[in-house]
């Protein structure tokens, strides 16, 4: 089945500055790749999606890149603010669509 | 707001004791998800329904019983669990559970057995 790798698991950086999150997935079938932001108290909130037909896709400060021959994905944060620090998780469709996700990466933005 | 509301947002119970965790959205979507989010660990799929027909237990031990009535609500049954089992529920919903891959999360029980 479909396994996905996330690192780093914490990122700490100045505000203003750009944050990147890795994934690496396993199954090549796998076309959906979701992230996913949680911030404390909160359940995940899904911040954006690529599909497999895209290499890319921006919306604002994020952007999401993907290279299917290499099978991993990232997000990019550019000047990044106090209120981007949460939990992020990558994830991707696996057996029967179900949605497989990473282990999470803690990001700090210090003012 | 997600559309997807959790009840309780805390719950501590003893191991001999039965509670039930309910969800409910807003989204008129019609597959519901349970997951495990544990410390350090990635979210764990419990179960699935679509269109109210079970369709994923992946391998959830049988102290754990989901029951939905619609494709609107959806509950979590618990009895005799372990401390093992404290943790943060999570409940999604999606537009359907076979095409539909994008998931609304609510804001989870946090759950401590003791």
């Amino acid at each position: 089945g479909e396994n996905v790798e996330q690192h780093p698991s914490t990122l700490s950086v100045q505000e203003g500055d750009s944050a990147v999150i890795k994934c690496t997935y396993s199954d090549s079938a796998s076309n959906y790749f979701p992230w996913y932001k949680q911030e404390l108290g909160k359940g995940p909130q899904l911040i954006i999606d690529i599909r497999s037909n895209v290499g890319e896709k921006k919306d604002q400060r994020i952007a999401v890149t993907l290279n299917k021959t290499a099978k991993h994905f990232s997000l990019h944060i550019t000047e990044t603010q106090p209120e981007d620090s949460a939990v992020y998780f990558c994830a991707a469709n696996g057996l029967e669509n179900k949605l497989v996700f990473g282990a999470g990466t803690i990001l700090r933005v210090k003012s | 707001e997600t559309g997807v509301t959790q009840t309780p947002r805390h719950l501590v119970m003893g191991m001999t004791n039965k509670k039930s965790l309910k969800c409910e959205q807003h989204l008129g979507h019609n597959a519901m998800y349970w997951y495990k989010q544990s410390a350090k660990k990635p979210l764990e799929l419990m179960f699935v329904y679509n269109f109210k027909e079970q369709t994923e237990n992946n391998s959830v031990p049988s102290r754990f019983s989901p029951e939905c009535p619609n494709s609107s609500h959806l509950f979590l049954h618990l009895h005799t669990l372990q401390p093992e089992d404290s943790a943060l529920y999570l409940c999604a919903s999606s537009q359907d559970g076979a095409s539909s891959y994008e998931q609304y999360f609510g804001p989870g029980t946090r759950l401590t057995v003791t």
